[in-house]
């Protein structure tokens, strides 16, 4: 069965700051990957997910992650902080059954933006 | 175009208790999957209907059950509540490709709390 590692529950960064987000994952085959943020109170929304094709991928709000097969890692990047970026972040592989996918999510990484 | 909706936004029951969630998927979309947020934690899968079948089951007791109606709505019951059901119930809704891409879009979720 896949699994996902995100290192670090809590990660704290000045607004304007490099954001690093780790995920790690294990998959015995090739692993579509999702990135997902959630705003208190709220359902999470897509920022970006790797299926086949180029390993760097460009998500929304300025977010990217590479997909490096080598390292099982998947972690998620932004150049430059900013305080709406404050949230909790999940990074989830797919697991498909006869085609039916569901969602493997990690256990999350809160991000906090000081000014 | 409206996104996934769920109603409703909170509940409160007590122990013993039964409750229904309901969720609408976005349009155009054919497949429904049910997940369960502790505080803290990652969506857990639940379950997964297509087609108004369940496909697809998570590590969840039978006392957690659903349906998917004709237009794509779907329902999530949870008989015999327990204290430990507290949680984030989020409804995801994706276009069944076959081929494990699919991208989930959540709704908002409904906040349960048992007493």
């Amino acid at each position: 069965a896949q699994s996902v590692t995100q290192l670090g529950s809590h990660v704290s960064v000045s607004e304007g700051a490099l954001v690093l987000l780790r995920c790690n994952y294990s998959s015995s085959v090739p692993p579509y990957l999702f990135w997902y943020v959630q705003y208190p109170n709220q359902g999470l929304q897509l920022l970006l997910k790797y299926t086949t094709g180029a390993t760097l991928v460009k998500g929304i709000n300025g977010f990217e992650a590479e997909f490096k097969k080598s390292e099982t890692s998947f972690h998620l990047t932004k150049p430059s902080a900013h305080m709406s970026d404050a949230a909790e972040y999940f990074c989830a592989v797919s697991e498909s059954n006869t085609g039916f996918q569901k969602l493997v999510f990690g256990t999350g990484t809160r991000l906090l933006v000081s000014p | 175009d409206a996104g996934v909706t769920q109603s409703p936004t909170h509940l409160i029951k007590t122990r013993g208790q039964q409750v229904t969630l309901r969720c609408s998927p976005k349009s155009g979309h054919d497949t429904v999957s049910w997940y369960q947020q502790a505080l803290g934690q990652g969506p857990q899968f639940i379950f997964q209907y297509y087609e108004e079948e369940e496909r697809q089951r998570g590590n969840f007791p039978d006392r957690f059950s659903g349906h998917q109606f004709p237009n794509y709505s779907s329902e999530l019951n949870v008989n015999a509540l327990l204290l430990g059901d507290s949680a984030l119930y989020l409804c995801a809704s994706s276009l069944l490709s076959g081929a494990g891409t699919d991208t989930q879009y959540f709704g908002p979720g409904t906040r349960l709390t048992v007493l």
